[in-house]
């Protein structure tokens, strides 16, 4: 089935280090992929998206992700993170508007 | 741009009766929204996908007739949870999508508790 997943569950950081999230999807053809936030009491929030064209897809707040689709993936990754992107990450693919299971980040100042 | 909203943010109903959750584009036409469930700390579950003026595609252990979606107009959408149980308490999130562009945006989202 289609589907979209995320490995990491939680990851716990210290300010400044850097962060890659895991997300591996299982979509054949045209594939459209998207990275969520969402932080503590807040509503889902678009971080990046890529459609085609260039595989590494720069989005807000520092962020970017590769699409790399011998391997079928799309991680997101931030250099030097901060306390305040203590929140939920959510990878999702457009073709069945899944999303995975989400990868909570705590960092710690 | 790009506002979701949601009402009600959150309701408390007693058993055996129905809730109505609104879902409203306000600063664009949305011709698809699609409603979600979320548990506690798990990631969103896709319930539907609602299409203007169309019925609702309902994903796979969804029940149709206890989850009514309407999509009236290209900036509402409303689920209603008929004779809801203790078990549909959850929060529920519906998202709009731009036309044409695959990236949805989120409303804030309504926390059912069915006592």
């Amino acid at each position: 089935a289609q589907s979209v997943s995320q490995h990491n569950h939680h990851v716990i950081l210290s300010e400044a280090a850097s962060l890659e999230l895991g997300c591996n999807y299982s979509y054949g053809g045209t594939v459209n992929l998207f990275w969520y936030v969402q932080y503590p009491g807040q509503h889902l929030q678009l971080l990046l998206k890529y459609f085609s064209g260039d595989p590494l897809v720069k989005g807000i707040k520092g962020f970017e992700a590769e699409f790399i689709k011998s391997k079928f993936s799309f991680n997101l990754r931030k250099p030097s993170v901060q306390w305040s992107d203590t929140a939920e990450y959510f990878c999702a693919g457009s073709n069945d508007m899944r999303f995975g299971a989400g990868t909570r980040l705590t960092v710690k100042p | 741009g790009a506002v979701v909203s949601q009402h009600p943010s959150w309701v408390i109903c007693k058993s055996g009766t129905s809730v109505k959750i609104e879902c409203r584009s306000l600063d664009f036409q949305a011709t698809t929204m699609f409603w979600y469930r979320q548990f506690p700390k798990q990631s969103l579950m896709l319930m539907a996908t609602s299409n203007e003026g169309s019925k609702a595609t309902y994903e796979q252990g969804v029940e149709k007739d206890k989850f009514l979606i309407n999509h009236a107009s290209l900036t509402l959408s409303t689920l209603t949870v008929t004779s809801a149980h203790p078990e549909d308490s959850s929060f529920y999130i519906c998202s709009a999508e731009g036309d044409g562009t695959y990236e949805q945006y989120f409303g804030p989202g309504t926390r059912l508790t069915v006592t």
